[in-house]
């Protein structure tokens, strides 16, 4: 069955250090996501990709960075971890041309102390 | 710029009984997509049902249905026969066109679903 998977499902981290989210989806999706869950805002778009090689801006990208080098795999980037990015974050795929529907992995817990 | 809106933060209803969640939304597009996806308490979010603006019909799957109403712009998700199962939280979701070929998701604030024994 075609899925999401992401990578670690939990971190802690320190102020100031490097973060690296994974996300690896077997959809054969051209489209990857990645949001954040934060009570009191929902789901809210930090970076997304149309495909190998591309990143593009979402609505709350600062200090988040996005690579996609392969159709597969989507990463998200904490270059300076600060504790407002304390939150759970999903990675989803689409397919390019769909209707849009989008497809979640099961989410990280990431923590910033 | 788009807006999807569910007002109802949370409900609660008894098992086998009928929910409609609403769900209300702005766009300046002809044709568009919604759906609605549903969190469980795992944190899993699945995607639960499509309807296309362009279809007159309500998009129906297994005992979840959708009322269409198109001159409201209102998108509800009715949900048959419940089960303590189906307690969760439900999103409502707008696609947003960002460039050729790609799209983003806009999401509600969710409702949380209480299904009692």
């Amino acid at each position: 069955e075609a899925a999401v998977t992401q990578s670690p499902r939990n971190k802690v981290a320190v102020t100031g250090g490097k973060v690296t989210l994974s996300c690896n989806q077997t959809n054969n999706h051209n489209n990857m996501y990645w949001y954040r869950q934060d009570t009191g805002h929902g789901l809210r778009l930090i970076h997304y990709s149309y495909g190998a090689g591309s990143t593009e801006k979402g609505d709350i990208p600062d200090g988040y960075k996005a690579s996609r080098p392969s159709q597969e795999n989507f990463s998200l980037i904490l270059e300076l971890a600060t504790p407002s990015q304390t939150s759970v974050y999903f990675c989803a795929s689409g397919h390019w041309g769909g209707a849009g529907e989008q497809y979640f992995g099961p989410g990280t817990r990431l923590t910033v102390l | 710029a788009q807006k999807v809106t569910q007002t109802q933060t949370s409900i609660s209803v008894m098992e086998k009984t009928t929910v409609t969640m609403d769900c209300v939304y702005e766009t300046q597009d002809s044709s568009y997509f919604l759906f609605w996806y549903k969190q469980t308490a795992s944190g899993e979010i699945v995607f639960l049902i499509r309807q296309d603006s362009y279809k007159k019909e309500n998009a129906t799957v297994g005992h979840y249905s959708l009322n269409f109403q198109k001159p409201k712009s209102s998108i509800g998700l009715i949900i048959t026969a419940t089960q303590i199962e189906d307690s969760a939280v439900y999103f409502c979701a707008m696609r947003e066109v960002v460039s050729s070929g790609s799209w983003q998701l806009i999401f509600g604030s969710g409702t949380q679903l209480t299904v009692m024994p």
